[in-house]
């Protein structure tokens, strides 16, 4: 089954901790993108990677870093920094430069008590 | 602000009926996607309209764009209570190529 998934579903963390949520793709596809979704809102970009081993920042790159070392993963570390992380964070790939077409993760609700 | 805003915030209709929604957008753009959400999912593409075409049907949905007004319709003819969700426009714009700017979207709910 191809496709792209994000765990966990739900993560629960305390204020002043990094977590990191983790998203695979086996659609051999180049790039890959991390979204923020806030109720009510659409999505934000916040940082994406065009190629293994380059990432661009998005709209909203402050308190969050990603990596790229494989082409199949694209985790992402929400940092004690981010003022805000309480939120639905959604991950998605593309084939690469000329694809404009997203596929989306199922997502994971993140919660920072 | 967001590149798209679609219009209106949320529909309520019921089965058989026909929903539209529709999406405007800022700066040109090289396409115009719609997505769709169901709550507490990811997205799933729809369709894909170029900026060069101003028309394009996929089963039930029709898509129009009209790029001198900066605008975009969805149609969904015949609604099913399965079309309940929400459904954003994404747009790539020329000058930020693959990156996509969504729509706050429209809450379409389908009663039986």
């Amino acid at each position: 089954d191809g496709g792209i998934t994000q765990s966990p579903k739900y993560l629960f963390r305390k204020e002043g901790q990094n977590v990191t949520l983790s998203c695979e793709q086996n659609l051999n596809h180049d790039a890959m993108y991390w979204y923020r979704q806030d109720p009510g809102q659409g999505l934000r970009l916040i940082y994406y990677s065009q190629i293994v081993n380059d990432f661009q920042k998005g709209d909203i790159a402050e308190g969050y870093s990603v990596s790229r070392e494989k082409k199949e993963s694209f985790p992402l570390t929400v940092t004690s920094a981010q003022k805000n992380p309480t939120a639905f964070y959604l991950c998605a790939s593309s084939i690469g430069v000329n694809s404009h077409t997203q596929y989306f993760g199922p997502g994971t609700r993140l919660t920072v008590l | 602000s967001q590149q798209g805003e679609e219009d209106p915030q949320a529909l309520s209709i019921q089965e058989g009926e026909n929903a539209t929604m529709n999406c405007s957008y800022k700066t040109s753009i090289n396409n115009l996607q719609w997505y769709r959400q169901n709550s507490g999912r990811g997205l799933v593409h729809l369709i894909l309209i170029r900026s060069n075409e101003r028309e394009k049907h996929s089963g039930r949905l029709r898509v129009t764009l009209d790029t001198s007004k900066k605008s975009s319709s969805l149609l969904i003819t015949a609604s099913r209570a399965a079309d309940t969700a929400s459904y954003f426009c994404a747009t790539d714009t020329t000058d930020s190529w693959g990156k996509l700017q969504f729509g706050a979207g429209t809450q379409v709910v389908v009663t039986p």
